[in-house]
């Protein structure tokens, strides 16, 4: 399987909202609703930050918020602060029990 | 808490083998799984396979058939993962995931928590 589709940048001002988008095919983000989001700070391990599409893990900030159309799967971070810059990864179930990860975003806070 | 601590870094020459430890504490380890995703530097995250803490089902990808094997020891709650035939562009960081699938086929697509990595270099 290919990599999912990710912008390789998005930026964003203190307090605005960014989405960041996961874009695939028919037979993984558009076939089940098995989307999960990562964040991952440098030199460090990455940490869920969405599954399910839209479920947000306890302790995780209800700024971050994730959604699905057809086959594209999408991370909005609202309210963005500084600890937000980071590299985001989503992840999608493909079919034949195979999972495939997104090309990856770097967040940063201008 | 949900702790995953893995073993340290290893460096390897090409046709070498290599074990990556993945000691679990903090919950019931037979009640979850435990996938395998690696980071080659500067790239993105791939995942490697799932293995079954419950039943020792495993699970991997179609590029590493044949060269992985995922085990498990309950009585340690260690979850191991073993690559053959080390190439260079097998350098990374190897992540180890608690993941709450347990049976095959039943997915729930997501990692939480991670370990904290392990660095493996692989160069003559």
């Amino acid at each position: 399987q290919s990599a999912l589709t990710q912008p390789a940048s998005v930026s964003g001002s203190p307090g605005q909202s960014i989405t960041i988008s996961c874009t695939g095919t028919s037979s993984d983000v558009g076939s089940y609703n098995l989307v999960s989001w990562y964040q991952q700070h440098p030199g460090k391990a990455p940490k869920l930050m969405i599954y399910e599409v839209s479920k947000r893990p306890s302790g995780v900030s209800n700024r971050f918020s994730g959604s699905k159309s057809g086959n594209t799967a999408s991370l909005t971070i609202s309210g963005l602060q500084a600890e937000d810059e980071a590299d985001y990864y989503c992840c999608s179930y493909a079919g034949s029990s195979t999972f495939v990860f997104g090309t990856g975003t770097k967040v940063t806070v201008l | 808490q949900v702790q995953l601590v893995q073993s340290g870094a290893e460096v390897k020459k090409p046709g070498a083998s290599v074990k990556v430890s993945c000691k679990a504490s903090g919950y019931t380890f037979t009640s979850y799984g435990i996938s395998w995703v690696r980071q080659a530097p500067g790239q993105g995250l791939e995942w490697m396979g799932w293995i079954s803490a419950y039943n020792g089902n495993t699970n991997y990808a179609q590029k590493l058939q044949g060269r992985v094997t995922m085990t498990t020891d309950t009585s340690t709650s260690t979850a191991y993962m073993e690559l053959r035939s080390l190439r260079s562009d097998d350098t990374a960081v190897y992540y180890c995931a608690r993941d709450p699938t347990v049976r095959f086929l039943e997915w729930l697509g997501w990692f939480d928590p991670w370990g904290q990595g392990t660095l493996v270099t692989v160069s003559s």
